[in-house]
C-alpha cells in the first residue's frame, strides 16, 4: 500500500518561496511506471493540478501553465521522495497541497494547509 | 484544458434513498485503450479527497458497492443506490486523458 507523508511549513510571507517534500512509502520515486504529483486546493474548493516528476530512463518535469515560471518539482532518491518549490509567492497562493501518485490516483498525501501571509 | 462540469452544486438526501451526481467533460474522455479516464471521488470534511471510482466505473479497494460509476464519452454520473450518513462531503469528478489533469466544481451532498 501505498502511502504519501508530507511535511512543511504552513506560513510563508508574501515574495518567499514555498517549501514542501512528499516522503513515499510503499513504492519508489524512480519506479519507471508511476508519475508524481502536486495538487492544490483552494479555500473555494476548487483543485488545481500544479506539477509533476516522474523516471522513464531519465528523469522529466511537467508544470501547469498558471505557475510554470514559479515552479520546480524535484526527486531525491536517496530519501524516496519529491518536492515541491514555488517562488514569488502571494497571497493566491494560498492553498491546502497535496502530493499525489497517479495510476488509479487513489495515493494522497495528507494535505498541508499554506497561508501567505505577512 | 478539458473543462469539468458537475450538477447539481448541492445535494440534500434521506438516508436510505439514491442520489445520482452528472459530470460533463468539454472533450471526451475515450482513450484509443478502451479505457476512460475519469475518476470520481469524495472529501469528507478536513480530509485529502478519497477515490471511489477510477476509469470510469471501477471501484476503488474498500469502496461500498452502494456507490458506481457510468457514462461514456462526455457524459458521466456517479450513483449511490442508498445513500448513508457516512456519505455527506463533496464529491468530484476528474480527467486525467488530457493533460493536465482537471476537476469537476464540486457537488455537496446533505443528509436531510
Amino acid at each position: 500500500q501505498v502511502q504519501l507523508q508530507q511535511s512543511g511549513p504552513g506560513l510563508v510571507r508574501p515574495s518567499q518561496t514555498l517549501s514542501l517534500t512528499c516522503a513515499i512509502s510503499g513504492d519508489s520515486v524512480s519506479n519507471n511506471r508511476a508519475t508524481w504529483n502536486w495538487i492544490r486546493q483552494f479555500p473555494s474548493r476548487g483543485l488545481e493540478w500544479l506539477g509533476r516528476t516522474y523516471f522513464r530512463s531519465k528523469w522529466y518535469n511537467d508544470y501547469a501553465p498558471s505557475v510554470r515560471s514559479r515552479i520546480t518539482v524535484n526527486p531525491d532518491t536517496s530519501k524516496n521522495q519529491f518536492s515541491l518549490q514555488l517562488t514569488s509567492v502571494t497571497p493566491e497562493d494560498t492553498a491546502v497541497y497535496y502530493c499525489v501518485r497517479d495510476g488509479y490516483w487513489g495515493f494522497w498525501g495528507q494535505g498541508t494547509t499554506v497561508t501567505v501571509s505577512s | 484544458d478539458v473543462v469539468m462540469t458537475q450538477t447539481p452544486l448541492s445535494l440534500s438526501v434521506t438516508p436510505g434513498q439514491p442520489a445520482s451526481i452528472s459530470c460533463k467533460s468539454s472533450q471526451s474522455l475515450l482513450h484509443s485503450d478502451g479505457k476512460t479516464y475519469l475518476y470520481w471521488y469524495l472529501q469528507k470534511s478536513g480530509q485529502p479527497p478519497q477515490l471511489l471510482i477510477y476509469e470510469l466505473s471501477n471501484r476503488f479497494s474498500g469502496v461500498p458497492d452502494r456507490f458506481s460509476g457510468s457514462g461514456s464519452g462526455t457524459d458521466f454520473t456517479l450513483k449511490i443506490s442508498r445513500v448513508e450518513a457516512e456519505d455527506v462531503g463533496f464529491y468530484y469528478c476528474m480527467q486525467t486523458l488530457h493533460p493536465p489533469p482537471t476537476f469537476g466544481g464540486g457537488t455537496k451532498v446533505e443528509i436531510k
